[in-house]
């Protein structure tokens, strides 16, 4: 299979940072999404890593580390409104594009 | 923008019925996929359609089957439902031809079933 591990569960104050981790087997990998998904709501796009290195967008970073099979997302100046559950996925390779989902990692912003 | 249309919203069937759910991808989207997400859980592959031709298949069950239109919208068919069936499904849709990047899966609202 293609274990892909997240936390279960983070805690954060508003206005601080927090980094949610990731780690994947590297075998096939073919990029990596982090989506945001509220209770209840679809998964929405937060950001793409295929390439070694960080993407910023915003509050939002994410980073990718392939030899390592590691993914970490940042979240700057958190607000109320960003707990919610994180979800790692990785497309693996092939003809697919189908993604495998982590368990998810369901954060907490208090004030 | 467009996005990604699933009906109904909200189905409720009792066991050993059968049920349909539809998904209208975004407006030249070639690829729909299809998830299951249980309560608590990551959402869940269960297949995919490219221009109309069945390209993966996750862990669905012989139950269920799904097809994809000569208008690109996609069904999921379900039948001889149970229980453990009562989930969220998500119908994604992205554009895989071309030179986008990374061809970004475009989420529906999806559809709650509950199974009694």
């Amino acid at each position: 299979g293609q274990n892909i591990d997240q936390p279960t569960e983070m805690t954060a104050t508003e206005g601080a940072i927090v980094q949610i981790n990731c780690t994947y087997q590297t075998s096939g990998f073919n990029g990596l999404f982090w989506y945001q998904q509220h209770a209840g709501e679809a998964p929405t796009f937060l950001s793409y890593n295929v390439l070694d290195g960080l993407e910023e967008k915003g509050r939002f970073s994410s980073f990718l580390s392939r030899s390592k099979g590691y993914s970490y997302l940042l979240l700057k100046e958190l607000q109320m409104k960003d707990s919610a559950s994180y979800l790692c996925a990785v497309k693996y390779g092939g003809a697919t594009n189908k993604l495998i989902f982590g368990t998810g990692t369901l954060l907490a912003v208090q004030p | 923008a467009a996005g990604v249309i699933q009906s109904p919203r909200h189905l409720i069937k009792e066991k050993r019925e059968t049920a349909t759910l539809k998904c209208y991808p975004i407006p030249r989207h070639d690829t729909v996929y299809w998830y299951q997400q249980g309560p608590g859980q990551d959402p869940q592959f269960l297949i995919s359609f490219y221009e109309k031709m069945q390209s993966d298949k996750g862990s669905i069950p012989d139950r269920f089957s799904a097809q994809q239109f000569s208008d690109y919208h996609s069904e999921l068919n379900m039948s001889s439902l149970e229980l453990g069936d009562s989930a969220l499904y998500f119908c994604a849709s992205s554009s895989n031809s071309g030179t986008r990047r990374y061809n970004e899966q475009f989420f529906g609202p999806g559809t709650r079933l509950t199974v009694l």
